[in-house]
C-alpha cells in the first residue's frame, strides 16, 4: 500500500518563501516505486473546491504548471528519498490553502485520477 | 481554463439513489474518457471514487458508478448510506497536461 506523508503547517508572513515535502512509501507487495508514477499537487482554499497546480513527471523531473500557478510555483524532486517538492516564493494572502500532492493512478501520463493523497498541509500567510 | 459545473448540492433518504452531474466543454469532460470523481469530507484529503469516467479503485463500494454523455459526466450513488453524506468533486483532462476540477457538489443523506 502506498502512502504520501506530507511536512507540517506552515505560517509565513507575506513576501516568504515555504517548501512542502512530500514523501512516498509502499510497502513490497504493492510494487510502487516513485519514479514509475507521476505527481500531482492540488491546492484548496479555505471553503474553496480542489484547484490543481500541476504536476510533475518523476522519471525526469520535468514539471507542468497550471495556468495561474507559473512564476511563484516550482516542483521539484529528491528521488534519493522519493520525495516531492513544492516551494512558493513571495507568498501573498491568498495563498493561504491546505496543499495536496496526490499520485497519479496509473503511472507518468496523467489519465484522469489521483488514487493516493498525502495528509495534505496548511499554508498561512498573514502578517 | 474554466471550472467545471455542477450543482451545488444534492439529497437522498438512506438506501436511495442520488445522481450528480458534472458539466464541461468538449475539450475537457466531451474530448476524453479522463473523468474522474472525488470524496471529500471535512478535514479529510480527497478520495479517489471513480477514474477513467467508469472504473472503481480497488475499495470502493460498488454503490458508485460513472457515466458520461457529451460534454456531462455522472456520478450515482446508490443505496445511499449515512457515511456517504459529504462533498463530491469531479475532474477532468483538459489536454495539454492539464487537469480541471468541478466546483463540488454537497451530498446530504436526509
Amino acid at each position: 500500500q502506498v502512502q504520501l506523508v506530507q511536512s507540517g503547517s506552515e505560517l509565513k508572513k507575506p513576501g516568504a518563501s515555504v517548501k512542502v515535502s512530500c514523501k512516498a512509501s509502499g510497502s513490497k507487495p504493492s510494487g510502487y516505486k516513485f519514479i514509475n508514477y507521476a505527481m500531482n499537487w492540488v491546492r484548496q482554499a479555505p471553503g474553496q473546491g480542489p484547484e490543481w497546480m500541476g504536476w510533475i513527471d518523476t522519471n525526469t523531473g520535468n514539471p507542468t504548471y497550471a495556468p495561474g500557478f507559473t512564476g511563484r510555483f516550482v516542483f521539484s524532486l529528491d528521488t534519493s528519498v522519493n520525495t516531492a517538492l513544492l516551494q512558493i516564493s513571495s507568498l501573498k494572502a491568498e495563498d493561504t490553502a491546505v496543499y495536496y500532492c496526490a499520485k497519479e493512478v496509473l503511472g507518468l501520463v496523467l489519465t484522469g485520477g489521483m488514487d493516493v493523497w498525502g495528509q495534505g498541509t496548511a499554508v498561512t500567510v498573514s502578517s | 481554463q474554466s471550472a467545471l459545473t455542477q450543482p451545488p448540492s444534492a439529497s437522498g433518504s438512506p438506501g436511495q439513489s442520488v445522481t450528480i452531474s458534472c458539466t464541461g466543454i468538449s475539450s475537457d469532460v466531451g474530448g476524453y474518457n479522463y473523468v474522474s470523481w472525488y470524496q471529500q469530507h471535512p478535514g479529510k484529503a480527497p478520495k479517489l471514487m471513480i477514474y477513467e469516467v467508469t472504473k472503481r479503485p480497488s475499495g470502493v463500494p460498488d454503490r458508485f458508478s460513472g457515466s458520461k454523455s457529451g460534454d456531462t459526466a455522472s456520478l450515482t450513488v446508490s443505496g445511499l448510506q449515512a457515511e456517504d453524506e459529504a462533498e463530491y468533486y469531479c475532474s477532468s483532462y483538459a489536454g495539454d497536461n492539464n487537469y480541471v476540477f468541478g466546483s463540488g457538489t454537497k451530498v446530504t443523506v436526509l
